[in-house]
């Protein structure tokens, strides 16, 4: 089968570093990526592994281990407008398969 | 570019009204999705197309009907409208299908009573 895990739920501080992990199992995958929404909004792309090792772009982060199944988003600097939520998905087969998202909230 | 856009941004039905969800991009894409977002969850997959005149489903298509007789647009049709189709649903395409970045429209929130 195939199956996609996330925390649920994660706080932090502005200016922290935060690492929101990510497993997966699959008997296909193509890639890994991550997605932002906002409370209201449609997600946006963030980030994208299909090797294993790190990826970064700027505050963010995102890397990747395929034989473990695992991947993490890290984010720098954090920033009260990183308060969202994180959402990871799987390739496989031209389709993409997501987690239930992690919802990130930022305190001052 | 407008990228993807849904039509409407909200709407209420009566448990049994049918009504179609229109999505459309102007991106020449030929990969087109629909999902469904319950409350704290979660992208479910309901029907994808590849390409014009191609349609197949995902996770979750009880319930659903789909078409795509242009690459532009992928409307999607509910029958029989049950409390339990409730949701935000998004549509999204992409150039080609694995493994690319999804683009999404900002969604059309339903509510069946």
């Amino acid at each position: 089968g195939q199956n996609i895990d996330q925390p649920t739920e994660m706080t932090a501080t502005e200016g922290a570093i935060v690492q929101i992990n990510c497993t997966y199992q699959t008997s296909g995958f193509n890639g890994l990526f991550w997605y932002q929404q906002h409370a209201g909004e449609a997600p946006t792309f963030l980030s994208y592994n299909v090797l294993d090792g790190l990826e970064e772009k700027g505050r963010f982060s995102s890397f990747l281990s395929r034989s473990k199944g695992y991947s993490y988003l890290l984010l720098k600097e954090l920033q009260m407008k990183d308060s969202a939520s994180y959402l990871c998905a799987f390739s496989r087969s031209d389709k993409l398969i997501f987690g239930t998202g992690t919802r990130l909230q930022v305190f001052p | 570019n407008a990228g993807v856009t849904q039509t409407p941004k909200f709407r209420i039905l009566k448990i049994g009204q049918s009504m179609t969800l229109q999505c459309t991009q102007d991106m020449n894409h030929n990969y087109m999705y629909w999902y469904r977002q319950d409350p704290g969850m979660g992208l479910k997959l309901i029907y994808y197309s590849v390409g014009a005149g191609i349609t197949d489903k995902g996770e979750v298509p009880n319930g659903y009907n789909v078409s795509r007789s242009t690459t532009e647009d992928f409307p999607l049709r509910l029958e029989l409208a049950a409390p339990s189709q409730t949701s935000v649903y998004f549509c999204a395409s992409t150039l080609q299908g694995n493994p690319t970045e999804q683009y999404f429209g900002p969604g059309t929130r339903l509510t069946v009573t």
